[in-house]
Parts: structure tokens; C-alpha cells; sequence
């Protein structure tokens, strides 16, 4: 139980195109979706906390019209990059808090995006 | 602020050695200490969690880990090293909602095991 998937697992985009990333939580419901990214050989750094019904929290540095997170239901977040660069190129992974156990969060696999 | 400081971005042991993966945190408040496991293009998997029970907290995969307040340490160790433990770890920290908040992580430390 507790799986968290990720859509797409890779993707590659032109610069100046918009990609978008799903975030599942497959068995569960997430009040709470968190988004990190992580640059290669990096640590992960938390972007942003999207909360069901409600407007995401971004972490100071991280530009809120260029990473829209939408989280329409208990089961589904979605990561925007916007008119991507290639500097947005990373490793996008998401964590999901379960509604029934408040203090466990579970990761997704995390999507890689290259923007050429 | 919560802040993690994981010591030796690369550590190499040899097959049937013992892992000691170091992580200090920093906190102003009693934290939530974890460590995770990233295998190469994977998400992170839980190997364990200190949540204020107990301070020696073992994990999956024969790990445990020892909260330490007075040396603000959380090491990771395992007794026995094995092939398959050749990942990247991190050591992460939270404050807030039992652990269940966005999290901050150190740099990670590379694990190498040799034949």
C-alpha cells in the first residue's frame, strides 16, 4: 500500500513549452502534496506544498508563475513548468501525505525533464 | 530554521563492513529525523524515521539509526555492508506535522561497496 506514482516517469520538451508532471497517490488520499526538486548529484530541495482545494505554498526563490501546481482532488497533484528553459531541467519527485495517517508520507518515483 | 549537515558526500566500504553514514542536524525545536534511500533515477524509499519514542530507531534492510540530542547527530549504520546497499542517502529533517511536512534534506552521501 501507500504508492505514489509519477506522469511521466521522462520528458523531453523544446524551450519555451510548457510540460506537465502528475503526481497519484494510487491507494490512498493526500490532503497534503509536496513537490522537490532535485538537480543531478544534488540534494532534493522542497519547491512547493499543494494542498487540496486550495493555492499552493511556494518556498522562498521559487517563481509561483513559472511552477504552477494545481491539486484538484485527494488523489491528484499536477506540476506545470512554464515556457521551460533549460536551466528548469531536473528531477521533479513528489511526496504525498496520507489523509488517514497524518505523520507518514510517501514518495513518487520522480519524472525527469530535459528541456532542450 | 532546520538545517542537515550530512558528512563525506562519498563513503566506500568493503563487502561485510560496517556502514556508518553520518548526519548533524539543526533545529530549534524537537525535529523529526529520517533517512531515505535513492536508488540511481528512482524516488526516495523510507529506510527509517525518529519521531521522539525511541532513540535508537531501526529500520528496513538491516539499518538502524541512534538520535543523539547532545551531539544533535543522527548516524545511519548497518553491521554488515552488502552489494546491494550501493545507493545514494539522505538524511532529512522536519519540524512540523509529526514529520509529515515537506522535508529538509542534506546533500546526501554516496554509498560504494567494494567486492
Amino acid at each position: 500500500g501507500a504508492v505514489v506514482s509519477q506522469h511521466p516517469s521522462w520528458v523531453i520538451c523544446k524551450s519555451g513549452t510548457s510540460v506537465k508532471i502528475e503526481c497519484r497517490s494510487l491507494d490512498f488520499q493526500a490532503t497534503t502534496m509536496f513537490w522537490y526538486r532535485q538537480f543531478p548529484k544534488q540534494s532534493l530541495m522542497l519547491m512547493a506544498t499543494s494542498n487540496e482545494g486550495s493555492k499552493a505554498t511556494y518556498e522562498q526563490g521559487v517563481e509561483k508563475d513559472k511552477f504552477l501546481i494545481n491539486h484538484a482532488s485527494l488523489t491528484l497533484s499536477t506540476l506545470t513548468v512554464t515556457s521551460a528553459h533549460p536551466e528548469d531541467s531536473s528531477f521533479y519527485i513528489c511526496s504525498a501525505r496520507n489523509r488517514d495517517k497524518p505523520y507518514e508520507q510517501y514518495f513518487g518515483p520522480g519524472t525527469r525533464l530535459t528541456v532542450t | 530554521a532546520q538545517s542537515v549537515t550530512q558528512l563525506g558526500s562519498h563513503v566506500s566500504v568493503s563487502e561485510g563492513a560496517l556502514v556508518l553514514l553520518r548526519c548533524n542536524y539543526s533545529s530549534s525545536v524537537p525535529p523529526y529525523l529520517f533517512w531515505y534511500v535513492q536508488y540511481p533515477n528512482q524516488g526516495l524509499q523510507l529506510l527509517l524515521k525518529y519521531t521522539s519514542a525511541a532513540t535508537l530507531v531501526k529500520g528496513i534492510n538491516g539499518f538502524e539509526a541512534e538520535f543523539k540530542k547532545s551531539e544533535t547527530s543522527f548516524h545511519l549504520t548497518k553491521p554488515s555492508a552488502h552489494m546491494s546497499d550501493a545507493a545514494e542517502y539522505f538524511c532529512a529533517v522536519s519540524v512540523t506535522g509529526g514529520g509529515a511536512d515537506g522535508l529538509t534534506f542534506g546533500k546526501g552521501t554516496h554509498l560504494i561497496i567494494q567486492p
